[in-house]
């Protein structure tokens, strides 16, 4: 069975940063692409950052909004995904989704977690 | 970036009865779209992929159409579980995004 179970959300002052962190299990997680999809209280679904496969380097991607604050990393050795958050921001306050992505040539998002909140307020 | 722009909006319908949704592309994406179902303080599913490619263990009562700028998500008959808010996704290119959503409501 896949899992992906998120830890590391709360509150955090602006210009703070936060470490979040997934557990992931039931699958071979070299394998796969995988995101982080975040959504702020009452909106919708923003993609955040990729990390690829081992085939691909595990290279990154990013969305304008978070590129050069946020990094996406992943520890193969301990079956888990990252997302480092630096200069954090207000408009960062968000439910931040691990998912995964399908072994397809165009990836898309097949199994995710159950979300950690993260809150940027002074 | 690619912007998805979803219509409409809000949509009221009652058991039984045949959905459809629209989402257009600000470019053509070929068929690289997908749609996500989710409720209230859940985590998306997918549902739809590569535009018409129904995701294992996805009612077939879900389906979808469409390439280039334009796509369409249909329920055939609406079931009281399939009240949610529905999100298309390009894989073109990146930026990855989302359209805003059609939330599905009971008439």
């Amino acid at each position: 069975e896949v899992q992906l179970v998120e830890s590391g959300g709360g509150l955090v002052q602006p210009g703070g940063s936060l470490r979040l962190s997934c557990a992931v299990s039931g699958f071979t997680f070299s394998d796969h692409y995988m995101d982080w999809v975040r959504q702020a209280p009452g909106k919708g679904l923003e993609w955040v950052g990729r990390t690829r496969n081992k085939a691909n380097s595990y290279t990154t991607e990013y969305a304008a909004s978070v590129k050069g604050r946020f990094t996406v990393s992943r520890d193969a050795s301990k079956n888990s995904l990252f997302l480092q958050m630096n200069s954090l921001e207000t408009e960062d306050t968000a439910v931040y989704y691990c998912v995964r992505s399908q072994l397809t040539s165009r990836p898309y998002f097949d199994f995710w977690g159950q979300g950690t909140l993260v809150s940027v307020s002074s | 970036d690619i912007q998805l722009t979803q219509s409409p909006s809000f949509l009221s319908a009652s058991v039984g009865d045949r959905v459809t949704m629209t989402c257009r592309a600000s470019q053509g994406i070929r068929t690289s779209l997908a749609w996500y179902q989710q409720k209230p303080g859940k985590a998306p599913k997918l549902l739809i992929y590569s535009a018409s490619t129904l995701q294992s263990g996805v009612p077939s009562r879900f389906s979808g159409s469409g390439s280039g700028t334009e796509f369409t998500l249909t329920i055939s008959s609406l079931q009281p579980e399939d009240f949610a808010t529905y999100y298309c996704q390009q894989a073109d290119s990146y930026p990855l995004t989302f359209g805003g959503g059609t939330k599905v409501e009971s008439k």
